[in-house]
């Protein structure tokens, strides 16, 4: 069964403006863990942010930040102040008792 | 330090032959990954191995694959009479092997495997 959904297939955003990345997951487990990787053209998976689902606020690393909203079973990625070199695939990833990537989402900052 | 590592970058084989490759983790990383990623997917789980033993296998497709951590550090990942269909880049993470959800993976560059 599908247990993480990335709806965007592709997002353009313009450099210096926010832009929002969803993500919706499924799990009956009370405990899971959240991760937002971002993957350049060069293929290295890169780690950008982790939500727990018992925390009680959402994460905040730098200009990356995930809108947890447990209810709606939903981590969206929030990324400020875009960057050319945030142009990317974006995958959002759930970890209950394995780790399941969703489809992923192409971001390309236009200058 | 360094990050985690993979050998070959690319590997071209033919249809039937056998292939290994090769993941060098995270310096002090007791859990290892594999995934296997096709164009246009999200990578999708393969084994974990927490130290020498694979704790969870239940993502090898079928028993031409295997993988083995002899020495709880290097991992090669085999694959037997290699098909088409096992295109991909095959992507390994590590992670430090702590309890709990937040034990952060972290991924190499990934070998691209083409069976011709």
């Amino acid at each position: 069964a599908q247990k993480i959904t990335q709806t965007q297939p592709g997002m353009f955003v313009q450099e210096k403006e926010a832009v929002t990345l969803d993500c919706t997951y499924d799990t009956s487990d009370p405990s899971y863990g959240l991760f937002w990787y971002k993957q350049p053209s060069s293929g290295e998976m890169i780690f950008l942010i982790y939500q727990g689902s018992y925390d009680q606020q959402n994460a905040t690393e730098g200009r990356y930040s995930l809108n947890f909203q447990k209810a709606r079973k939903s981590a969206n990625l929030v990324i400020s102040a875009s960057q050319l070199g945030d142009s990317a695939m974006y995958f959002c990833a759930m970890r209950d008792h394995d780790m399941r990537f969703g489809a992923g989402t192409r971001l390309t900052v236009k200058p | 330090g360094a990050g985690v590592s993979q050998t070959p970058s690319n590997k071209v084989t033919e249809k039937g032959k056998y292939v290994e490759l090769r993941c060098d983790p995270i310096s002090g990383h007791t859990a290892l990954y594999w995934y296997r990623q096709s164009l246009g997917q999200g990578p999708e789980f393969l084994i974990y191995f927490q130290g020498t033993g694979a704790a969870d296998d239940s993502g090898l497709p079928n028993d031409r694959f295997f993988a083995v951590r002899p020495e709880g550090s290097v991992s090669t990942l085999k694959i037997q009479r290699t098909e088409r269909g096992d295109s991909a880049v095959y992507l390994c993470a590590s992670s430090l092997g702590v309890s709990g959800m937040g034990d952060t993976q972290y991924f190499g560059p990934g070998t691209r495997l083409t069976v011709l």
